[in-house]
């Protein structure tokens, strides 16, 4: 029972440096997302996606980019650190619903610490 | 832009007390959503309501969307130290995918033995 699975789970990175978070969901879902969490903050969506192909901006898009060339895939860059990307990421999958009610399916989340 | 607004941020509470927490906005949701997520791990959800003045119940839980679809609450009954968490109220609509989906900024509840 994979279900959405991120890697890597911890990373250090300088400013600057360069990286790529990797999500894989094992459930067919359409549609994948990249959200940050920072205290008191809540849920931020960076990008998402509604489809092999296809991606769109979300609330704090910038100094990320993303990927989604296999459907159970969906990559999150980030060109060059800065320490206020520091943060919490969770990826998380839904099927397709055009009624807003699906469920959220999230990854454990991946501790990204930029010095 | 539509904002959830929860209330209390922190809640400290010993077990076996009940206890509220609640999700406010100044817009109308088609659908309300609450998650809990536990120290270490992603969001779970727990309940999805769609229709104004729906009330769900989940075991000790009891989950309410507003007759006007704006506000939501949450209430557990007799905490346990297994409901400590944050609780999370997410706010969908009609015609969008779930990239339109808005997150209120939690409610992180501690229940103490």
């Amino acid at each position: 029972n994979a279900g959405v699975t991120q890697t890597p789970k911890f990373r250090v990175l300088k400013t600057g440096q360069s990286m790529t978070l990797l999500c894989a969901q094992d459930m067919n879902h359409e549609y994948m997302y990249w959200y940050r969490q920072d205290p008191g903050m809540g849920l931020r969506l960076i990008h998402y996606s509604v489809g092999e192909g296809t991606t769109a901006k979300g609330e704090v898009p910038d100094g990320y980019n993303v990927s989604r060339l296999k459907k159970q895939n969906f990559l999150l860059g980030l060109e060059s650190a800065a320490p206020s990307q520091t943060s919490v990421y969770f990826c998380a999958s839904s099927r397709r619903d055009s009624l807003g009610t699906g469920e959220l399916f999230f990854g454990e989340g991946s501790r990204l610490t930029v010095l | 832009t539509q904002l959830l607004e929860q209330s209390p941020q922190f809640l400290s509470i010993q077990e076996g007390e009940n206890l509220t927490v609640y999700c406010n906005s100044s817009s109308v949701f088609s659908s309300l959503q609450w998650y809990r997520q536990e120290p270490g791990e992603g969001p779970v959800l727990l309940v999805t309501v769609v229709t104004g003045g729906e009330v769900k119940k989940l075991k000790r839980l009891t989950f309410q969307f507003g007759d006007a679809r704006k506000d939501s609450s949450l209430h557990i009954t007799a905490a346990q130290p297994g409901d400590t968490g944050l609780y999370l109220c997410a706010g969908g609509n009609y015609g969008g995918s779930q990239g339109n989906l808005i997150f209120g900024k939690g409610t992180k509840l501690s229940v103490k033995p």
